[in-house]
């Protein structure tokens, strides 16, 4: 069935540090979704990729969607102690009109 | 932005009584709703696609009776957790999708504990 992997699982990061997380499907994306969710809270949409190769950018956050439209990845330059969460990437559910989320990458930002 | 409210956002209940949560998209029209469960530190489990005006579509092994969901409106869908058990404990979550985008936003959540 469709699966879609993140890693690492969990990442600890002094502040300051870069961090980046990886998302592998395993079927081809018609487009991708990055979310985060704070502790405790509800996740949050980020951004959304369609074309092959895209690479858009939000400040410190930089987003990739591979030439193959089957992988993903977020980048976080000098990471702060509010950029702590669980970030997930979400793909269409094939046949479906509904998404498919990632297993997650939880990250702390030690201060 | 679009807002999708949830209610409420805490629950304690007792085995064997039906808790009903409801989740409203305030400034759009929502074709569609999906209900999902959250459980500590895992990702979110997709349990049912809602439209409007027609019955959910069920994901494999979300008991129907037990889950049941309503979308009455365009602005509202229901979930009720019937007949609770302890390890119906979790956090129940809703997203909204507009007509023609993609994006869901979501609801702030509901932490549902069965004693």
């Amino acid at each position: 069935g469709q699966q879609v992997m993140q890693i690492p699982q969990y990442q600890h990061v002094q502040e300051g540090e870069d961090f980046t997380t990886y998302c592998n499907s395993s079927t081809t994306l018609s487009n991708i979704q990055w979310y985060k969710q704070r502790p405790g809270g509800h996740p949050v949409f980020l951004i959304q990729l369609v074309k092959s190769g895209e690479v858009k950018k939000q400040k410190r956050l930089t987003f990739q969607f591979g030439e193959a439209k089957k992988n993903s990845s977020l980048h976080i330059t000098a990471t702060q102690t509010t950029d702590v969460g669980t970030y997930f990437c979400a793909g269409p559910r094939v046949g479906a009109n509904n998404l498919f989320f990632g297993t997650g990458t939880r990250l702390t930002v030690i201060p | 932005g679009a807002v999708v409210s949830q209610h409420p956002s805490r629950v304690i209940c007792k085995s064997g009584t039906s808790v009903k949560i409801e989740c409203r998209s305030l400034d759009f029209q929502a074709t569609t709703m999906f209900w999902y469960r959250q459980f500590p530190k895992k990702s979110l489990m997709l349990m049912a696609t809602s439209n409007e005006g027609s019955k959910a579509t069920y994901e494999q092994g979300v008991e129907k009776d037990k889950f049941l969901i309503n979308h009455a409106s365009l602005t509202l869908s229901t979930l009720t957790v019937t007949s609770a058990h302890p390890e119906d404990s979790s956090f129940y979550i809703c997203s909204a999708v507009g007509q023609g985008i993609d994006t869901q936003y979501f609801g702030p959540g509901t932490r549902l504990t069965v004693l």
